[in-house]
């Protein structure tokens, strides 16, 4: 089935380290997307890559850093500068024709 | 600025009534608009979308939608609500014209369905 994936789905790192978060899809999708979900606050865009070597900040990408290596991965590594990285963090996915973008089940992020 | 507001934070509604979950938009051009809904700790999954044409959108599970460019809106609608249906729901606008895909979020409405 295609489909993405994200690991691990809960995450929990002592204040100061940096994490890495995985997205990986087989959906052939060339654009990626990572967003943050904080209660009430809906989802917020943290980088997106519309093609593989390529990525953009968002609204929120200051404390975060991405790469894009390969056409099936994004992963996100939350940093010891992001001020509050515990969150809900979604990937998504899309062809670079449509809007339509196409999400992972998440991972929740606690930092202690 | 594209934007997108869900004036309902939490509604209630019996199983059985009908639901209507408002969305209004800001966006200068032609939108794209879509309706995802959430489970608890879970990743969104979308309902229905509205591209252009008929401005009255079906989607998954029942679920239909309205465009209405005069109002700006894009309310989300169900006939008869199942216990089921109990989850968070987000409206979203999307920007396609620089290719980049990026939607935009409503900060979504949560609902619960009473027996």
């Amino acid at each position: 089935d295609g489909g993405i994936t994200q690991s691990p789905k809960y995450l929990f790192r002592k204040e100061g380290q940096n994490v890495t978060l995985s997205c990986e899809q087989n959906l052939n999708h060339d654009a990626m997307y990572w967003y943050r979900q904080d209660p009430g606050q809906g989802l917020r865009l943290i980088y997106y890559s519309q093609i593989v070597n390529d990525f953009q900040k968002g609204d929120i990408a200051e404390g975060y850093s991405v790469s894009r290596e390969k056409k099936e991965s994004f992963p996100l590594t939350v940093t010891s500068a992001q001020k509050n990285p515990t969150a809900f963090y979604l990937c998504a996915s899309s062809q670079r024709e449509g809007s339509e973008q196409f999400f992972g089940p998440g991972t929740r992020l606690t930092v202690l | 600025a594209q934007s997108v507001t869900q004036p309902d934070i939490h509604i209630t509604v019996s199983e059985g009534a009908s639901l209507e979950l408002r969305c209004n938009y800001s966006y200068g051009a032609t939108p794209y608009l879509f309706w995802y809904v959430q489970s608890p700790g879970q990743g969104l999954q979308l309902l229905l979308k509205y591209f252009s044409g008929d401005t009255l959108v079906q989607g998954i599970k029942g679920f239909e939608a309205e465009f209405k460019r005069s109002q700006s809106s894009f309310n989300l609608r169900k006939p008869s609500v199942h216990w089921s249906d109990a989850a968070e729901y987000f409206c979203a606008v999307g920007e396609d014209q620089t290719g980049a895909n990026n939607l935009f979020f409503g900060t979504g409405t949560r609902l619960t369905v009473i027996p």
